[in-house]
């Protein structure tokens, strides 16, 4: 069983245009959900861990912008923004038990492909 | 601050040889150590960690790996490897009071020939 689901899985991104995407969390017990980005190579880099529902954070990297908010108990988004052309990018969430308990659980993630 | 140095990009290997994969990690206080693999188009599965303890931990698949405060190791083995292992592999730190956020290393593409 999936313990996160994301979607969309891919997309396309009119340059210029933001994107919303979801991550669901299957089981409540691990509360703690987190998004991170992932570049053509692979390389993981930690955006935000949002713990409970209202919980909101914006940050802004090279080559987008960020928009992350805890909606409820079992979802979180990412606003994903200001992308610049040409670019590939993976945003994958995932959710943990907190702070020095162990593993994480990953989704499967979300393609971005700016036109 | 704290970072994750994998200086393996690529390792191509036989089947039936043993596998090791390095890793060393920069951090001022006791880490936790992860160990991920992400098979393609599939999610980060989770292989081992070191929290304390025992230097040597087991994880799944039969991969194990060593704990060395020495030389802020912490590599991954397997012997034998198998062609299924072929995937790539993350070396994660949290440090501590972090929470959920991991550093990972760049990955290490692993490749074995049956």
């Amino acid at each position: 069983v999936t313990l996160l689901e994301q979607n969309p899985r891919w997309r396309l991104v009119p340059r210029g245009q933001a994107v919303n995407l979801r991550c669901i969390l299957k089981n409540s017990q691990y509360p703690w959900m987190s998004w991170y980005q992932q570049d053509l190579q692979k390389q993981l880099q930690w955006l935000f861990t949002l713990r409970s529902p209202g919980d909101k954070e914006v940050k802004s990297l090279p080559g987008a912008d960020y928009l992350a908010t805890r909606v409820t108990d079992t979802e979180l988004r990412l606003q994903v923004a200001n992308m610049s052309q040409g670019r590939t990018l993976y945003c994958t969430c995932s959710a943990g038990l907190g702070a020095n308990t162990g593993q994480l659980y990953f989704g499967e993630g979300s393609k971005l492909t700016v036109l | 601050a704290q970072s994750v140095d994998q200086p393996d990009a690529h390792v191509t290997l036989s089947e039936g040889a043993s596998l090791e994969l390095r890793c060393s990690y920069s951090y001022s206080a006791a880490p936790y150590l992860f160990w991920y693999v992400q098979y393609p188009g599939q999610s980060l599965q989770f292989l081992l960690k070191y929290i304390t303890g025992d230097t040597v931990v087991k994880g799944t698949k039969g991969f194990e790996a060593e704990f060395r405060k020495s030389n802020s190791s912490f590599n991954l083995k397997k012997s034998p490897a198998h062609w299924s292992d072929s995937a790539k592999y993350f070396c994660a730190l949290e440090g501590q009071g972090t929470g959920s956020k991991l550093s990972f290393g760049k990955g290490a593409k692993l490749t074995v020939s049956p």
